[in-house]
């Protein structure tokens, strides 16, 4: 299995701040990464897919990147909403999905 | 509206199989790939398999030996079946839209449903 690993695990962050979240995949999986958000009692939603593409009605404020096996979700002025739980998701092998073990960011 | 919504019993045994369906709207089952994911309390999210509506399954190697999936096209559903269940497999479960699985860039979940605990305990 393709093994992701989110860094931090949680982080404390203040209204307006800019915040970086990263995966780093066990091997490459080109460019296909997906970053979901989840909230207190509430389904995953998709945020962004293939690691940089904005999924339909996401905030403009959501960026992600990547550099070889390490992928960033970047939010670059936090709103009261994002204050959440991240997973990151590789599509790369089918046959088997995976999921990072998630960041909390909180309110500082 | 793509909506999901997961049904089944909030309490299993342990031994016993966990039952759950998942009822579609706003979408056809036999489009695209269907899902199902868990979450244990507190914990992060597992990809437990999908199904396609002609049948063809793909399942986690750590849950392969104890899951089946299935699909109703005339009731526009799919259901999950675990066996053997113990406390470990106490979950929030969720059933998701996965638009394919032939192209890598496409195996991610766009529609989610609500979530259903189920507690595995005697």
């Amino acid at each position: 299995d393709i093994q992701m690993t989110q860094s931090p695990s949680s982080l404390s962050a203040s209204v307006g701040d800019r915040v970086t979240i990263t995966c780093r995949a066990s091997q490459s999986i080109s460019n296909y990464l997906n970053w979901y958000q989840q909230k207190p009692g509430k389904a995953p939603k998709l945020l962004i897919y293939a690691a940089s593409s904005l999924q339909s009605g996401v905030p403009s404020r959501f960026s992600g990147s990547a550099s070889g096996t390490d992928f960033t979700l970047t939010i670059s002025s936090l709103q009261p909403e994002d204050f959440a739980t991240y997973y990151c998701q590789q599509s790369y092998s089918t046959l088997s999905i995976t999921f990072g073990q998630g960041t909390r960011l909180e309110i500082k | 509206q793509v909506q999901l919504q997961e049904s089944g019993p909030a309490l299993v045994k342990p031994s016993e199989t966990l039952s759950l369906t998942c009822a579609l709207s706003g979408d056809s089952v036999s489009r695209y790939y269907w899902s199902w994911i868990r979450q244990p309390p507190g914990k992060g999210l597992e990809w437990i398999g999908y199904i396609y509506y002609t049948g063809s399954t793909n399942y986690n190697p750590s849950l392969k030996s104890r899951v089946t999936m299935s699909v109703d096209t005339s009731k526009n559903q799919f259901s999950l079946r675990l066996s053997s269940v113990t406390a470990a497999d106490t979950a929030v479960y969720y059933c998701a839209r996965c638009p394919g699985v032939v192209s890598p860039g496409v195996a991610l979940f766009d529609y989610w449903g609500q979530g259903t605990l189920v507690t595995v305990s005697s």
